[in-house]
């Protein structure tokens, strides 16, 4: 079992409000990732980063924030969320060890945007 | 066993039959893969991985085949348990620390 958590495990809240989404990892992983995916469909990386002080966006274009001021702390922040941000975010860390890239994923948020 | 020759997003198989998913991916320069079972609820939880300089890789009721000629990933799956209904992800790496996913396929164990 990874040690990845992610708070809340839902919200709903109502359009114009600011969130903000908890990701914490206890491995000491250096790279950390959030994804965005409707249920049963793919993974989209919407945010990444390799390191503290360090973050990228993604594949997907997305209206989040993220920060990464310690290793094991990776929130993502909707300034004022949409009905079109209702989806499933999945954290995800890793370390780059032997050439491996495995991803250790959290138990998701699932988020509704009324 | 039962069995698709090209990526389908269901798959319906008998308990105890033996269940392969495939998968396509995109990129020849990918060269590291990995297969994630999803369960209603939870993250993706790894399964299995291989890279490019190899064929084949066993795991615990698992193997993970890959074609590079063309660009083509497969997981069996043996006596297949209703523990194995979940979504299935295939995902590419591409040396950038980054993994790209295909689109699952949700296969459904039947008693």
């Amino acid at each position: 079992e990874a040690d990845i958590y992610q708070t809340p495990r839902y919200l709903v809240i109502g359009t114009g409000k600011k969130i903000t989404l908890e990701c914490s990892q206890t491995m000491g992983h250096d790279k950390m990732y959030w994804y965005q995916q409707d249920p049963g469909m793919e993974l989209h990386l919407i945010h990444y980063s390799y390191g503290v002080n360090s973050t990228e966006k993604g594949d997907l274009s997305s209206e989040s924030t993220v920060s990464r001021i310690r290793t094991e702390h990776f929130p993502l922040t909707l300034e004022s969320a949409r009905p079109s941000h209702t989806s499933q975010y999945l954290c995800a860390s890793s370390e780059t060890a032997g050439g491996h890239f495995e991803q250790f994923f959290g138990p998701g948020t699932r988020l509704t945007v009324l | 066993g039962e069995s698709v020759g090209l990526h389908l997003p269901t798959l319906s198989v008998q308990e105890g039959d033996n269940s392969i998913i495939n998968c396509a991916y995109s990129n020849s320069a990918s060269d590291y893969f990995i297969w994630y079972k999803q369960e209603s609820g939870k993250g993706p939880q790894f399964i299995i991985d291989i890279r490019s300089n190899m064929d084949k890789r066993q795991g615990q009721r698992v193997t993970v085949l890959l074609n590079k000629t063309v660009k083509h990933l497969s997981l069996q799956i043996a006596a297949t348990q209703p523990g194995d209904s979940a979504v299935y992800f295939c995902a590419e790496n591409q040396n950038d620390y980054k993994l790209s996913f295909g689109a699952g396929t949700t296969v459904t164990v039947r008693a």
